[in-house]
């Protein structure tokens, strides 16, 4: 199975700042990579597939690269409806897995 | 509006046996693949299981494999996932999600939507 891993675990930031989320892959997976946000008490919500391509309706502020093994979610200018847990998933093969998870949380 | 209603959830003992349903409408059931996610109380999002549009492709977790069956009925617009001899570690939120968008010709996909999930307990 590829094991996907995400850092940090957890991440403290504040309204209007620049974060970036970290994803990496024990094997290529080219781009067959997906990016979900989870609110509490919620389903995942997907934000990017294909390693960049921004879902409909996901705000511009939520952009994704990498390519093969490494992967970052960045989100531009935080807002607080943004502050939630954030997954990586690889669908390059099976299993389907996921990275930990990114828990982003108020300063 | 894509909807995805997942059903058959509760308390169950070790050993035992659930069906969950998803009741899928607001896009044609049977041209999608479909998936079975969970999450234990507190932790990350697991893979279970995906079927393919006519169930051609079955594929489980290694940790769910000879325990539980995925089914679809495309005629009724519902996913099922069987789950038998049931361990306090399958203890979780269950959700069915939908693969997509397929935006390629590709192998594989993400999941595009998802349901609400239905709590599954394992304990006696």
């Amino acid at each position: 199975a590829i094991r996907m891993t995400q850092s940090p675990s957890s991440l403290s930031a504040s309204t209007g700042d620049r974060v970036t989320i970290t994803c990496r892959a024990s094997q290529g997976i080219s781009s067959y990579l997906a990016w979900y946000q989870q609110k509490p008490g919620k389903a995942p919500k997907l934000l990017i597939y294909a390693a960049s391509t921004l879902q409909s309706g996901v705000p511009s502020r939520f952009s994704g690269s990498g390519s093969g093994t490494d992967f970052t979610l960045t989100i531009s200018c935080l807002q607080s409806e943004d502050f939630a847990t954030y997954y990586c998933q690889q669908y390059y093969s099976y299993p389907r897995t996921f990275g930990q998870g990114t828990k982003l949380e108020i300063k | 509006e894509v909807q995805l209603v997942e059903s058959g959830g509760g308390l169950v003992k070790p050993g035992g046996s659930l069906r969950l349903s998803c009741a899928a409408s607001g896009f044609t059931f049977s041209s999608y693949s479909m998936n079975w996610v969970r999450q234990a109380p507190g932790k990350g999002l697991e893979w279970v299981s995906s079927i393919s549009s006519s169930s051609s492709y079955i594929y489980y977790a290694d940790s769910v494999k000879g325990r539980f069956t995925i089914s679809r009925d495309n005629a009724k617009n519902s996913l099922y996932l069987q789950m038998n001899s049931l361990r306090a570690e399958d203890t979780a939120v269950y959700y069915c999600a939908r693969e997509g968008p397929y935006y390629d010709i590709l192998t594989g996909y993400p999941f595009d939507y998802w349901g609400q999930g239905t709590l599954v307990t394992v304990s006696s």
